[in-house]
């Protein structure tokens, strides 16, 4: 089955440790997103990435880092310096073929952070 | 700067009453408008692309229309399982902008 898959569902962690959600995809899309998602508010970018091994600042980047050194993978790291941390976060990906813009979401990890 | 505006932010039908979702933009070369459906606790499943005024989508119970300012949401005959958050977001260049989605509750 193709799909994006977001583990854990659920983490819980320690104010001031660093923590990575991961995000794989196996439909061959070449960009991937991470997005944040606050109770009343839309979707936050936090990065972006249309190609591996290079990746571009969203709107809301202080405090989170990313890698893309495989096509499949994207993982988030929330650091310490995040100071918000408590969220939904989603992961997306979407091809860049011609005609095709619609982004395609994982199941989500909800970060508790105390 | 680039605007996405839902409303309203909650709906209450009743099973068979239908009504329409509003979803308003400002965004400078609009390359997409997007409407997916958010269940509690989920990820956010796309339901479909609007390109051009004029342009219309349909699914089951749903049709999507779409103006040069604005696009609705038309659900018609809602049953419970149609009860979800539906965001609608907008693109221009390489990002997306959401709004803050519309929670429908149908009740049988």
């Amino acid at each position: 089955d193709g799909g994006i898959t977001q583990s854990p569902k659920y983490l819980f962690r320690k104010e001031g440790q660093n923590v990575t959600l991961s995000c794989e995809q196996n439909l061959n899309h070449d960009a991937m997103y991470w997005y944040r998602q606050d109770p009343g508010q839309g979707l936050r970018l936090i990065y972006y990435s249309q190609i591996v091994n290079d990746f571009q600042k969203g709107d809301i980047a202080e405090g989170y880092s990313v890698s893309r050194e495989k096509k499949e993978s994207f993982p988030l790291t929330v650091t310490s310096a995040q100071k918000n941390p408590t969220a939904f976060y989603l992961c997306a990906s979407r091809t860049t073929a011609r005609g095709s813009n619609e982004q395609y979401f994982g199941p989500g990890t909800r970060l508790t952070v105390t | 700067e680039d605007q996405v505006t839902q409303s309203p932010e909650a709906l209450r039908l009743q099973e068979g009453e239908s009504s329409s979702l509003n979803c308003s933009y400002t965004v400078s070369g609009l390359r997409g408008l997007f409407w997916y459906r958010q269940d509690p606790g989920k990820g956010p499943e796309f339901l479909f692309t609007l390109y051009s005024a004029g342009e219309e989508k349909e699914k089951e119970r749903l049709k999507a229309t779409l103006t040069k300012k604005e696009s609705f949401l038309h659900i018609t005959a809602p049953k419970p399982e149609d009860s979800a958050t539906y965001l609608c977001a907008v693109q221009a260049n390489n990002d997306m902008r959401f709004g803050a989605g519309t929670r429908l509750t149908v009740k049988p």
